[in-house]
């Protein structure tokens, strides 16, 4: 399986700032998958994030609100912009793995907290 | 649509004992695969198992072992002898392979392991 490195593990924000959360994948991977956890529940995708083209988001997520850049194939970045308390959740990032890239693989996850 | 269910919000298991996590699924594919992952309080989600729909054989990974019971669309996990550190969330998912990489998950089941 990868190895996949999310940063920062977890940070303390001001309602209205913005973070960027960093997730880098020790080898070359077509798709990162990034996912949010909200306090109590399971996870849900955000949004798909290609190497070269605009991310894919899922309903309810948009652009203005979850930014991703994809700049390379081993490296995307979240950005949760102009934060609320209901942003506070554990952020993960995804990729595919195993011999058919049919499995997922998790990073370490993020813990975001809005005060 | 898709729907994953885990009917146990909370387990017990004594040390070193056998536990068995339920989930059963809910699909109209043919070619879907199912997830089993553990998250520990610092909120990473780690890979433990995974069963393709055409794996005749059930998954085992170690200690962990998938009953794969297809007609009856369900998917328990097994932990054999279980450990202190297998207290954890474990959640199980379900993604079908034709569509996208999205996963969809279970409400999770909180596993206890007493001493």
């Amino acid at each position: 399986s990868a190895v996949i490195s999310q940063k920062p593990s977890r940070d303390i924000c001001q309602r209205g700032t913005s973070l960027t959360i960093q997730c880098q994948v020790d080898s070359q991977v077509t798709m990162m998958f990034w996912y949010r956890q909200q306090p109590g529940q399971s996870l849900t995708l955000i949004a798909t994030a290609n190497q070269g083209s605009e991310a894919t988001y899922e309903s309810g997520f948009v652009i203005d609100k979850f930014p991703i850049s994809r700049p390379n194939l081993t490296f995307s970045t979240l950005t949760v912009s102009n934060m609320s308390p209901e942003d506070s959740s554990i952020y993960l990032c995804s990729v595919a793995g195993g011999l058919k890239g049919e499995k997922l693989f998790f990073g370490s996850g993020t813990q975001l907290s809005v005060l | 649509a898709q729907k994953i269910t885990q009917t146990q919000p909370g387990m017990f298991v004594q040390e070193k004992e056998a536990v068995t996590l339920d989930c059963t699924y809910d699909t109209s594919d043919q070619s879907y695969g199912l997830f089993w992952y553990k998250q520990p309080s610092s909120g990473e989600m780690i890979f433990l198992i995974y069963q393709g729909s055409y794996d005749e054989q059930n998954a085992t990974e170690g200690r962990y072992s998938l009953n794969f019971q297809k007609a009856r669309k369900s998917a328990n996990l097994v932990i054999s002898a279980s450990q202190l550190g297998d207290s954890a969330m474990y959640f199980c998912a379900m993604r079908e392979m034709d569509s996208s990489y999205k996963l969809i998950f279970g409400s999770g089941t909180r596993l206890l392991v007493r001493p």
